[in-house]
């Protein structure tokens, strides 16, 4: 069964760095795209950016690209996503999601989701 | 940036009864779309792709139509566990984005 399992909640200032992780099991990590998405509170889906962990290619969408950053360990099959200083606007729930079909980018297994709350 | 607008924002259905839900693609996506169900603190949960395709698991009360910029998503007799947000997805074209989202609520 193919499953990513997240990092808990994080509570962090503005100005902090986070790194919050996505663990995958039950497929072979480095054949398939990983996506981050962004949920901010009481609002919808906004598609962040993916991965390829087969060779770290890492693709961002224009509107989100340069705040955060996407990596991965293919070694332990999982794919981060951090910051290196956070803003308040960065409270959200962040989700990782797995592209099952190379160039048929939709996402057919969720994370749980890792609520991320930035305040002073 | 291709902008996808769902309608309406909200539905309100009475559990038996059908929904339906509308997509709109501001281009030409072909059938490159999907549809994910919200249920309230959950994640989303993969329920369409290529437009009309159920993935594993997803009952038949659930269908896609649709091409190009129009789509629908059609939920027959409507049960307790279908309430929550539905957002649509074009992987047509880069970057990816989503619908806004419509809320089915009970009537």
């Amino acid at each position: 069964e193919v499953q990513l399992a997240q990092s808990g909640a994080e509570v962090k200032k503005p100005g902090e760095s986070l790194k919050i992780s996505c663990k995958t099991s039950g497929y072979i990590f480095t054949r398939f795209w990983i996506a981050w998405v962004r949920q901010m509170p009481e609002k919808g889906l906004e598609f962040m950016g993916i991965i390829y962990p087969g060779d770290s290619d890492v693709r961002y969408s224009p509107s989100l690209q340069g705040h955060a950053t996407i990596s991965a360990d293919k070694s332990i099959g999982t794919a981060y996503l951090q910051w290196s200083s956070l803003k308040a606007s960065d409270t959200a729930i962040y989700y990782c999601a797995r592209i099952p079909v190379l160039g048929d980018n939709y996402f057919d297994t969720w994370g749980q989701g890792t609520v991320v709350t930035v305040s002073s | 940036e291709i902008v996808m607008t769902q309608s309406p924002a909200t539905l309100s259905v009475s559990p038996g009864e059908r929904a339906i839900l509308s997509c709109r693609a501001s281009e030409n996506i072909n059938y490159n779309l999907a549809w994910y169900q919200q249920s309230p603190g959950q994640a989303p949960r993969l329920l369409i792709s290529g437009a009309s395709t159920r993935a594993t698991g997803i009952p038949a009360r659930f269908s896609g139509s649709g091409s190009g910029t129009e789509f629908t998503l059609t939920i027959d007799s409507l049960q307790s566990e279908d309430f929550g947000v539905y957002y649509c997805q074009q992987y047509g074209n880069w970057p990816l984005t989503f619908g806004g989202g419509t809320k089915v609520e009970i009537k």
